[in-house]
């Protein structure tokens, strides 16, 4: 099984300021057809989760612009550039390139 | 607008059967794969298992932890998508969820978890 091994697990942050968050893979998550199938959620306390950013960097339609996704292969980042209160969360990055579907074991995001 | 709405949750005794449903709206549902992912309490996100579209045998997949105990249907007419969940334990307590799966157009594939329903909640407990 692909392990998601996400870093670090618990990120305070100051309002405004930046937020980053690491997802590794236990193997690369290029998926035969070309693509890599990685997405990151957002789930806020007493959410469903919800998704971010699909394919590694597409941002879904209505995630503001301050949410980022980079990386490839087997390591990944998600970036707040600027952390504002409603971002207060746990964030998961999860595979789709390889069965069986992973997740990460998640970030919370909380203001500092 | 997409819509998927859980149901069938409860508080169950070890070793029963529960079945959950998925309704949903707001698109073809035929044509796209489902998934079942689940929380425990204070956990983070495990997914369960999936089930193809028609078009792609309807076939299903699962997660080790529930393989051979839970089995993934649709019925297409319904759109609804449903999970056995037989010879419960005490650690598959949790919420459950039903999300978007997959889909197929000209264009290619799509590997979605998109659109999530708001959860039923499993307590397994004698």
């Amino acid at each position: 099984d692909v392990v998601m091994t996400q870093s670090p697990l618990s990120l305070p942050v100051t309002l405004g300021q930046p937020a980053s968050i690491s997802c590794r893979s236990s193997q690369s998550l290029v998926y035969r057809d070309g693509n890599t199938y990685l997405n990151w959620f957002q789930q806020r306390p007493g959410q469903s989760p919800r998704r971010l950013i699909y394919k590694v960097s597409n941002r879904d339609s209505g995630v503001p612009d301050r949410f980022s996704g980079s990386g490839s292969g087997t390591d990944f980042t998600l970036k707040i550039s600027r952390l504002e209160a409603e971002d207060v969360g746990v964030y998961y990055c999860m595979q789709g390139s390889h069965w069986p579907l992973t997740f990460g074991g998640g970030t919370k995001v909380e203001i500092k | 607008e997409v819509h998927l709405v859980e149901s069938g949750g409860g508080l169950v005794q070890p070793g029963r059967s529960l079945r959950l449903s998925c309704t949903a709206s707001g698109f073809t549902f035929g044509d796209y794969g489902m998934s079942w992912v689940r929380q425990a309490p204070g956990k983070g996100l495990e997914w369960v298992g999936f089930i193809r579209s028609k078009a792609y045998g309807g076939t299903t997949e699962y997660a080790a932890s529930v393989k051979g105990r839970f089995t993934i249907s649709r019925d297409d007419s319904k759109s609804i998508a449903y999970l056995q969940m037989n010879s419960l334990k005490t650690e598959d307590t949790a919420v459950y969820y039903c999300t978007r799966g997959d889909y197929y157009d000209s264009n290619g594939y799509y590997f979605l978890f998109d659109y999530w329903g708001q959860g039923t909640l499993v307590t397994v407990s004698s």
